[in-house]
């Protein structure tokens, strides 16, 4: 079974820089694509990013792209989201998932919240 | 990056069936499946619905997804209270290379 949880959120500065982690403790992380989605407050969910299950592929939303860098270590069993130059529209709840047909979320973690304010 | 699109808000009365609609074009729903996320209030999304129609073991058979041409719809047939949530469609995007999102469905049950 998939457990996800993530960790890492909290409150930046516009500018500065986060950096969010998901932990799978279930057995099968590596051989999971996963990926990054995002939610404003009171808003829809954006997708954000999408790493293969070596890691060799990345891919992102055009939102994000040059600032966020997703990155796994599959001995850890845990997936990152280096986030830089953040604005306050990165204010959201980030949700970490497991991949179904190549890109679609299918489980999801609990969500951590990061909060972009001065 | 657009988005899908999805009523703000739909209602029922419980036993009723409700349907939920999601619009896209060509480069998304058009010539790629559709999935479905239930999130119920202050919790993460739930895969409900995923290759346009299919369900994931332990999702009611009450809940049913359709697709035609640029437009998929939820269905939700004998609605209980437990069914209020936001429901979001999803699909990926051939154009910009990316999942796109509707931007969810509030469905209150009277």
């Amino acid at each position: 079974e998939v457990q996800l949880l993530e960790s890492g959120g909290g409150l930046v500065q516009p500018g500065g820089s986060l950096r969010l982690s998901c932990v799978d403790s279930g057995f099968t992380f590596s051989s999971h694509t996963m990926s990054w989605v995002r939610q404003a407050p009171g808003k829809g969910l954006q997708w954000v990013s999408i790493i293969s299950d070596s890691g060799g592929s990345t891919y992102y939303a055009d939102s994000v792209k040059g600032r966020f860098t997703i990155s796994r270590d599959n001995s850890k069993n845990t997936l990152y989201l280096q986030m830089n130059s953040l604005r306050a529209e990165d204010t959201a709840v980030y949700y970490c998932a497991t991949i179904v047909d190549t890109a679609m979320p299918e489980d999801w973690g609990q969500g951590t919240l990061v909060t972009v304010s001065s | 990056q657009s988005g899908l699109t999805q009523p703000p808000s739909a209602s029922g009365t419980p036993g009723q069936r409700v349907t939920i609609s999601c619009s896209g074009s060509s480069s998304n729903i058009g010539g790629s499946y559709v999935y479905w996320y239930q999130q119920l209030p202050g919790t993460a999304p739930k895969l409900l619905i995923y290759r346009d129609n299919q369900r994931p073991s332990g999702v009611p058979d009450r809940f049913s997804g359709s697709k035609s041409g640029t437009s998929a719809s939820l269905a939700i047939s004998g609605l209980r209270s437990e069914d209020e949530a936001d429901y979001s469609c999803a699909s990926w995007d051939d154009s910009l290379s990316a999942v796109v999102f509707g931007g969810g469905t509030k469905l209150t049950v009277l």
